[in-house]
């Protein structure tokens, strides 16, 4: 079956720009992460998702950083007014329930370079 | 200080030998952890959950030890094939986001 998808796959923006990441999860799972991966580190996390009610965004480094996952399926990160500092790559991870400890299953993430 | 500890390595060993890795966890509410395979500019993907009785899924076995707070995986008979980056990962109680270290990069050379 079909796995999590991100698109676009490499966005290379100007500072000062808006951009907009897609996430289509796993057909039926509940629960939606989004990570970011700076280079040489390990994913840190920025938000999460149980259907379309938003239940932590404690990750998201500033107010420029938006979230939104409206009929419960597709979700979109948004970064405003990007800054060098938001190169990275964005991983969207989905999992099938809303249990703590449940097996998430990444996409291929979306590598963002901000020039 | 992070959360989840890990040597950044690279550890380079050769084909056939026994490996491990340490891991170190700070949140005493931790409550799940597993260790996840990256390979170079794919996604992390599951390798398996990390049990306090310990576990093995065939060449690999994880440990954890909750007193310490101290999570391990050794790899015996290493293969070309598992060269990548080793994420270990903690859940903590009440919580569904994943907590990771930095990685722990593996070369295997022939």
């Amino acid at each position: 079956g079909a796995g999590v998808s991100q698109s676009p796959r490499y966005k290379v923006a100007k500072r000062g720009q808006d951009v907009a990441l897609r996430c289509d999860p796993i057909s039926g799972h509940v629960s939606l992460f989004w990570y970011q991966q700076a280079l040489g580190q390990g994913p840190e996390f920025l938000t999460y998702f149980q259907n379309e009610a938003q239940l932590d965004k404690s990750g998201l480094p500033s107010d420029r950083f938006f979230a939104e996952r409206p009929e419960g399926s597709v979700s979109t990160l948004k970064i405003q007014r990007t800054q060098q500092e938001d190169s990275a790559v964005y991983l969207c991870a989905s999992s099938l329930g809303g249990g703590s400890g449940e097996t998430q299953y990444f996409g291929p993430g979306t590598r963002l370079l901000v020039l | 200080r992070k959360e989840v500890e890990q040597d950044p390595g690279p550890f380079n060993v050769p084909e056939g030998a026994t490996v491990a890795f340490n891991c170190t966890y700070s949140n005493s509410a931790s409550q799940s952890f597993f260790w996840y395979r990256q390979d170079c500019r794919k996604e992390p993907k599951l390798l398996m959950s990390v049990y306090s009785s310990g576990n093995e899924d065939g060449r690999f076995t994880a440990q954890l030890n909750r007193a310490s707070q101290y999570i391990s995986l050794l790899i015996r008979d290493s293969k070309l094939s598992d060269s990548a980056t080793y994420l270990c990962v903690a859940v903590n109680t009440g919580f569904q986001k994943l907590v990771f270290g930095t990685g722990t990069r593996l070369l295997v050379s022939p």
